[in-house]
């Protein structure tokens, strides 16, 4: 069956906008975790769902970044007044359930704030 | 809060070489532990993942302990070949997954 999907892969902006990045999830998981990827780093915890609810928003840099998910299903992770540091790549996961599950990756949002 | 260490940062052996990674933590009140690679430019993809109760598991040319008393995992890579150069990267999953910075690998033809 198909993998969790991204979109977009690659996505350039300027300093100040707002980007919204998109995940799709394995059907039928429940779980879905969004992280951040920076050059050379290892992977930063940003958020995650059970269902449509975050029971864990401990990750999130600042009030610039939020996320949603509707529907149990696809989550949008939005960046406002993007800054050069928001610069990495962007990682979302899906496991069937918050425990005990594998996690299945997709293959990521690179951004890059100029 | 779970702190994750992986020893080495990097390593490069010959093709043919069975090598060790290895992976600690500092919370021994855990799930799961999940291993994965990642090329440059990709995404994570899953190796293997052991839980709790158990104390290893086997694919391929994969094999991965688990000592969670100790905080200790090893993923243990047989007759190793160029086509295994790749970051290795062990994940705990307490309340959420905790990865380490990663074993960048590089086997030499």
């Amino acid at each position: 069956g198909a993998g969790v999907s991204q979109s977009p892969s690659n996505k350039v902006t300027e300093k100040g906008k707002d980007v919204e990045l998109r995940c799709d999830p394995i059907s039928g998981h429940t779980a879905l975790y969004w992280y951040r990827q920076s050059l050379g780093q290892g992977l930063e915890f940003l958020i995650y769902f059970q269902g449509n609810s975050a029971p864990d928003k401990s990750g999130l840099p600042s009030d610039r970044f939020s996320a949603e998910r509707t529907g149990g299903s696809v989550s949008t992770l939005t960046i406002q007044r993007t800054q050069q540091e928001d610069s990495a790549v962007y990682l979302c996961a899906s496991s069937s359930t918050t425990t005990g599950s594998e996690q299945y990756f997709g293959p990521g949002t690179r951004l890059t704030v100029t | 809060k779970q702190e994750v260490t992986q020893i080495p940062a990097a390593l490069s052996v010959p093709e043919g070489e069975n090598l060790v990674l290895n992976c600690s933590f500092t919370d021994s009140a855990i799930y799961n532990l999940q291993w994965f690679r990642q090329d440059p430019g990709k995404g994570l993809t899953s190796l293997l993942l052991i839980q709790s109760s158990q104390r290893e598991q086997t694919s391929g040319r994969l094999n991965a302990s688990l000592d969670k008393s100790s905080g200790r995992s090893t993923l243990y890579i047989a007759a190793s070949q160029p086509g295994d150069s790749a970051t290795y990267l062990c994940a705990v999953n307490g309340n959420q997954f905790y990865f380490g910075t990663g074993t960048s690998l590089t086997v030499i033809p």
